[in-house]
């Protein structure tokens, strides 16, 4: 059974930097990409992100500039970087798996981690 | 960016009922459409794909349909554990964008 397991800091303040880690387990690491999505109550769900095993990524451009998405495929993880935060960036952070078949899916999810900004 | 539309933003029905969600994209986007599920304080849970075709392991009660950019999912006799909010996402091109969701309860 497929199991993603997220984790970071929920409580920042303005001009921050933000960074969540997502670990994988139960299936092969390669071979799918592994997403950032974000909800907030003003923007719903949202897509940051992704990358693939080996380090390529894709990024929403709307969004691209203060974001960075990593991997460390020997440890099954893949990582969100975004800088400087703002009270618009508060939002329930989920790390899922996207899979293609004859479409591509989002079929396993983290368990999402709630990031608020406030001073 | 491929724009998706739900509307109603909410709708209130009872257990047994035949309940239809709309989702439209602002451009054809083929079949490349998925349903999702949330319950409160959860993650989404894919239960369609490809506008119709049936995730494993969800019930046979949720079935899609549509092309191009209209698409429906139905849920032929809604059950208790179904109220809940049901997003659309297209997986055309990316970014990968989401409908506002339509929310399903009493």
């Amino acid at each position: 059974q497929v199991q993603l397991q997220q984790w970071g800091a929920g409580l920042m303040k303005p001009s921050e930097t933000l960074a969540l880690t997502c670990a994988v387990y139960g299936d092969s690491f390669s071979g799918f990409y592994w997403s950032w999505i974000r909800q907030s109550p003003g923007k719903g769900l949202e897509w940051i992100g992704e990358i693939n095993h080996s380090g390529a990524t894709n990024y929403n451009p709307s969004l691209k500039s203060r974001f960075t998405i990593s991997v460390d495929a020997s440890k099954n993880q893949f990582s969100l970087r975004m800088t400087s935060v703002t009270a618009a960036d508060t939002a329930v952070y989920y790390c899922a798996r996207m899979r293609a078949t004859v479409t591509t899916i989002f079929d396993y999810w983290g368990q999402g981690t709630l990031v608020t900004v406030s001073s | 960016d491929i724009q998706m539309t739900q509307s109603p933003s909410s709708l209130s029905a009872s257990v047994g009922d035949r309940v239809t969600i709309p989702c439209r994209a602002s451009q054809s986007i083929s079949t490349h459409l998925n349903w999702y599920q949330q319950k409160p304080g959860k993650a989404p849970n894919l239960l369609i794909y490809a506008a119709s075709s049936l995730q494993s392991g969800v019930p046979s009660r949720f079935s899609g349909s549509g092309s191009g950019t209209d698409f429906t999912l139905t849920i032929s006799s809604l059950q208790r554990e179904d109220f809940a909010t049901y997003y659309c996402q297209q997986s055309y091109n990316t970014p990968r964008t989401f409908g506002p969701g339509t929310k399903v309860d009493f």
